[in-house]
């Protein structure tokens, strides 16, 4: 069974672009979850997608948006980068709402410059 | 509101000898509790959960955690630890408000000496 995959796994951008990061979860899963992972931050809760619906957001500007696909693929966009955006970027799905944990893809590293 | 703390930044330990990694939690109902591994540059590897049930999980590699509701713990352990265990170890919680997030605790780095 394939895992959960993001690509790219590195993304350079110059500030002020937008950026758009890209998920597909495990075969089944409805429910897609994005993290932040920046330097010395944790893991930051950014977004939860399930059944085609943005169910809930962090404490993230409205700059950072996303939307999940009829197959429950995903895409986060980030507009307007900011030095402070760079980070990895981590993609989970899990059957439902997560109740019993997700899996995790290996991310994509956004670096701006 | 709910959240998870991990004590320690890193953890040394020499191969071989036992590894405890620490997690207290505080949480309004019964907790989902979690551990996840990462490797560098890459995603979080799942170990284990505690969803109800016995309070010793026994999950990947070896390695179990131990939950304690009076002590609001779930330390992560292992018999005997091996070189290839170093890596950045993450607690985490299930949020309660049916946000679907998970709330991590800052890190541990585990770090296994031959």
């Amino acid at each position: 069974e394939a895992g959960v995959t993001q690509s790219p796994t590195h993304l350079i951008k110059t500030r002020g672009q937008q950026a758009t990061l890209r998920c597909s979860p495990i075969s089944g899963h409805t429910s897609v979850y994005w993290y932040q992972q920046a330097l010395g931050l944790g893991l930051q809760f950014l977004l939860w997608y399930d059944e085609g619906e943005e169910r809930n957001r962090g404490n993230f500007p409205p700059r950072f948006s996303g939307r999940q696909f009829p197959n429950y693929s995903s895409e986060l966009n980030v507009n307007a980068l900011e030095l402070e955006d760079s980070a990895l970027y981590l993609c989970a799905s899990a059957p439902g709402q997560g109740t019993y944990g997700y899996t995790f893809g290996s991310g994509t590293r956004l670096t701006v410059v | 509101a709910q959240s998870v703390a991990q004590p320690e930044d890193q953890v040394n330990v020499a191969e071989g000898n036992p590894l405890t990694v620490k997690c207290t939690y505080s949480v309004s109902g019964n907790p989902y509790l979690f551990w996840y591994v990462q490797y560098p540059n890459r995603g979080l590897q799942f170990l284990l959960k505690y969803i109800t049930g016995d309070n010793l999980v026994k999950g990947s590699y070896g390695f179990e955690a131990e939950f304690n509701k009076s002590q609001t713990s779930f330390h992560l352990k292992k018999p005997s630890a091996l070189v290839s265990d170093s890596a950045l170890y993450f607690c985490a919680v299930r949020d309660y408000s049916n946000t679907g997030k998970l709330i991590f605790g800052q890190g541990t780095t585990l770090q296994v000496k031959p």
